[in-house]
């Protein structure tokens, strides 16, 4: 499978303040999305990044809030803007190719965030 | 109602033991199903998936589907100390968004 760089691994952060979170495939695939994993919670899809154009949301996840880039098929960015204490979680990319979501995903080792 | 229901555990085993992991769900149109182990501050990593009803092997590692009951299982023989992880569930349906199980926590002690 590919392999998913992410960083940064780890951040404390200010309340108000933003951070991005950068993704990069070392190989070109066909989705990119980013989840958000709260302690004992599932993974939760944040959205999907399309490449050239907006990402697709999930319900409750909007862009001003979570804006997104997919500049190429290899790269990713997820900020998190306007941070308050509810945000404090971890964020996770994956990437996809082939023909079936899920069965040949891989994902990046995630970024802890808090914030204070 | 979740559509994929997962006991988090934490599950505590002594090595060598078969452990048993377990996944409900709703949507019956799922028909791919997933496993993936999460290491402590690590990404999930795909273990095993299965399409439609039936078993598959890997090693030490079956996954199980029963599509009549909406359960999925995947068992561990002669667990390890290093299979200590978190195992999350996850489905789908072709073209469909991947849903996951809140994960069960694994500890299997030397």
């Amino acid at each position: 499978s590919a392999v998913i760089s992410q960083k940064p691994s780890r951040d404390i952060c200010q309340r108000g303040t933003s951070l991005t979170i950068q993704c990069q495939v070392d190989s070109q695939v066909t989705m990119m999305f980013w989840y958000r994993q709260q302690p004992g919670q599932s993974l939760t899809l944040i959205a999907t990044a399309n490449q050239g154009s907006e990402a697709t949301y999930e319900s409750g996840f909007v862009i001003d809030k979570f804006p997104i880039s997919r500049p190429n098929l290899t790269f990713s960015t997820l900020t998190v803007s306007n941070m308050s204490p509810e945000d404090s979680s971890i964020y996770l990319c994956s990437g996809y190719r082939g023909e079936v979501l899920g069965t040949e995903a891989f994902f990046g080792q995630g970024t802890r965030l808090t914030v204070v | 109602q979740k559509e994929v229901e997962q006991d988090p555990g934490p599950l505590s085993v002594p090595e060598g033991a078969i452990v048993s992991l377990n996944c409900t769900y709703s949507n019956s149109a799922f028909q791919y199903f997933m496993w993936y182990r999460q290491y402590s501050r690590k990404g999930p990593e795909l273990l095993m998936y299965t399409y439609s009803s039936g078993n598959k092997e890997d090693g030490r590692f079956t996954a199980q589907v029963d599509k009549s009951s909406k359960y999925i299982s995947l068992f561990i023989r002669d667990s390890q100390p290093s299979d200590s992880a978190t195992y999350l569930c996850a489905m789908n349906n072709q073209g469909g968004k991947l849903i996951f199980g809140q994960g069960t926590e694994l500890s299997v002690k030397p």
